[in-house]
């Protein structure tokens, strides 16, 4: 069992369609969660970071945490075409310590 | 403030040849790390350096590879004996302190 598991899809929805997206971890030393965009052939950029259980809000992104049941959640509310990239699920046990990463899914959202 | 960011973008070479890859990190940032990708994966940790030290080395960091930050700020990864396995996206990323990591455009490399 791989320590980050996360669903590759695809997805695809229509503009406008709330779009969830989640991961599962088996260590629960894992205390820091981020959520990463990837577009086609590029770095990956962070969009949420958070640290507790709970959630966490940033205009159109929702980021969950549930700590007690090892789960993650990224929700975008009325997604955009320019939403269609692979969302990276990533998480540490410290700050500054190296990230796990999920396989990623790939999302399209279709105008 | 610019981003991480990574040299050559791209690189070609033939089995058995030694690449070097480039990273510059973002300014005053003293943790720098590098992540390989292959296609359809998440990115996997290779190793990461607190200022001039390495402080982490992954399995995956086979004795072909090294890496180094001297003083502490721009690092280069070298691969020797290149292999058709290690075809993959190679990235960077920085931080300051209890921070997330902010990533390079990565380099992408293919072994022919």
């Amino acid at each position: 069992q791989k320590e980050v598991e996360q669903d590759p899809g695809p997805l695809s929805v229509p503009e406008g369609a709330i779009v969830s997206l989640n991961c599962t971890y088996s260590n629960s030393a894992f205390q820091y969660f981020m959520w990463y965009r990837q577009y086609s052939r590029k770095g990956p950029e962070l969009l949420m970071y958070t640290y507790s259980s709970g959630n966490k809000e940033d205009g159109r992104f929702t980021a969950q945490v549930d700590k007690s049941s090892k789960y993650i959640s990224l929700f975008i509310r009325d997604s955009q075409p320019s939403d269609s990239a692979t969302y990276l699920c990533a998480m540490s046990m410290g700050g500054s310590e190296k990230l796990v990463f999920g396989k990623g899914t790939k999302l399209t959202v279709n105008p | 403030d610019t981003g991480v960011s990574q040299n050559p973008r791209h690189k070609i070479t033939k089995r058995g040849q030694n690449v070097t890859f480039r990273c510059d990190p973002i300014s005053e940032h003293n943790r720098l790390y590098w992540y390989r990708q292959t296609l359809g994966q998440g990115p996997e940790f290779l190793t990461y350096f607190q200022n001039e030290a390495q402080l982490e080395k992954s399995r995956l960091l086979s004795d072909r590879f090294s890496a180094e930050r001297p003083k502490g700020s721009f690092s280069t990864l070298e691969i020797q004996r290149t292999e058709q396995g290690d075809s993959a996206m190679y990235l960077c990323a920085s931080t300051r302190g209890p921070d997330t990591q902010y990533f390079g455009p990565g380099t992408r490399l293919t072994v022919l």
